[in-house]
């Protein structure tokens, strides 16, 4: 069965600090991992990662996928009030369209 | 930018009725998906769809039937309702199986 586990499942930090997002992932022929953000309604696509080590960025924002240690990381810096949301990670795999998500990791920046 | 709308943002019922969740996607994506989204439990695939009258079922399709005769529509049926069906409900859609898929705001059902 396809697994993918985020941590911690939920933090809290105060605004400026840099914050680390880990999902490890166990599947059978992995395709691609991606992350999003969900503050009250729709998850809003983030990054969606393939290769090994190449490191993904938006603003303040930033990912990178190990495909060897079956994980992957999203970094904020500076973090905002902005930034408080639940953050999603999932995978894509086998032939079809199927993600599989994690649980979420729920994030709050304290002003 | 793509538009994924659901029907309803909230919506209340009663045990044992026929319950309709629809969504519609602006974008021509071939792919429509519903999950459930549950504290605790993540987001969990109930049915998708490749292609119109195609469906598939997910993870956790008991109770649940899908319909899709037009490619921008996907309906999501709750063919008794029971309360263990009470939840938050996402519709989405992709361009392909490479592709992010792109959610819509979800409709809060209960059932009483």
């Amino acid at each position: 069965e396809d697994k993918v586990v985020q941590s911690p499942l939920s933090l809290v930090v105060h605004e400026g600090d840099t914050v680390t997002l880990n999902c490890s992932y166990e599947v059978t022929n992995f395709r691609s991992l991606l992350w999003y953000k969900q503050e009250k309604k729709a998850p809003t696509f983030l990054f969606m990662l393939t290769s090994s080590g190449i490191e993904k960025k938006s603003g303040r924002l930033s990912s990178i996928l190990d495909k060897k240690e079956l994980f992957s990381i999203l970094n904020i810096t500076a973090t905002q009030t902005g930034d408080s949301a639940v953050y999603l990670c999932a995978v894509y795999t086998g032939a079809n369209s199927k993600l599989t998500f994690g649980k979420g990791i729920t994030l709050s920046v304290r002003p | 930018d793509v538009k994924v709308t659901q029907s309803s943002r909230y919506l209340v019922k009663r045990t044992g009725e026929k319950v309709f969740l629809e969504c519609v996607q602006d974008m021509d994506h071939e792919n429509m998906f519903w999950y459930r989204q549950d504290p605790g439990l993540g987001l969990r695939l109930i049915y998708f769809s490749y292609d119109v009258k195609m469906k598939e079922k997910g993870d956790i399709p008991e109770g649940y039937s899908v319909s899709r005769e037009k490619k921008e529509r996907f309906s999501l049926i709750l063919e008794s309702a029971s309360t263990n069906q009470t939840s938050m409900y996402l519709c989405a859609s992709s361009s392909d199986s490479n592709q992010p898929q792109h959610f819509g705001d979800g409709t809060r059902l209960s059932i009483l």
